[in-house]
């Protein structure tokens, strides 16, 4: 079973920061927080991962807090081609997909 | 210059016959992955694998099996394929084994099977 909590859906305006918040209460203290993303039925794609410090890449930036029980995914800028279903993946010793959470973003 | 290739893309076929799904990956490697997606959209690993260690989830029947004739390639086999069957398949790699850090795998585009 996956070990974290996502939202079922979320929608966002082109142009605006999409938050995609992620709950995983029961991490341990060597595993990763990985974030992929599903668009329309193609292989998953990387976004970004972490495990304590803040990441921020070309596509994403990833918040984890303090105590790592939570953390959010940040698109700066969201666009039409980010609408897919966004995975939030505690990687201890497998890649574990829950539901994730359907992000629309809306012109 | 796909990273992850599979072959093919849509498979069409009875039930209680015997398919074969290939992945090549060209990012040198280590470990390769089977992922099963079913209608309800959850991704769920089959197998892991790399030159040492073969890795099933118990959940797998003993009809799917990997086959992997060099590190690049991990082919999935079916044997007797039932109505169930039917769903996505994705190839993955890693670069290192699976439980190692800084280990991001890159999918495949899916091969799509339908068992009639």
């Amino acid at each position: 079973d996956a070990k974290t909590t996502q939202p079922p859906s979320m929608d966002c305006a082109e142009g605006r920061a999409a938050n995609l918040p992620c709950n995983h209460s029961t991490i341990s203290g060597n595993e990763y927080v990985y974030w992929y993303r599903q668009i329309h039925s193609q292989g998953p794609q990387y976004i970004i991962h972490g495990l304590k410090n803040n990441e921020t890449n070309e596509m994403a930036s990833l918040i984890i807090t303090e105590d790592r029980k939570s953390s959010t995914l940040i698109l700066p800028h969201a666009t039409l081609r980010d609408t897919a279903v966004y995975y939030c993946i505690v990687y201890g010793q497998n890649f574990v997909f829950g539901p994730g959470t359907r992000l629309s973003v809306l012109p | 210059d796909t990273a992850v290739s599979q072959t093919p893309k849509y498979l069409v076929t009875q039930m209680g016959n015997d398919k074969s799904i290939k992945c090549e990956q060209n990012l040198g490697h280590d470990t390769m992955y089977w992922y099963k997606q079913d209608s309800k959209k959850f991704l769920k690993i089959m197998f892991s694998y790399n030159n040492k260690e073969l890795i099933i989830n118990e959940t797998v029947p003993n009809r799917f099996s990997p086959k992997s004739p060099d590190k690049a390639h991990l082919n999935l086999h079916i044997n007797s394929l039932e109505l169930g069957d039917s769903a996505v398949y994705f190839c993955a790699s890693s670069p290192r084994g699976a439980g190692a850090p800084y280990n991001e795998q890159f999918f495949g585009p899916g091969t799509r099977l339908t068992v009639l």
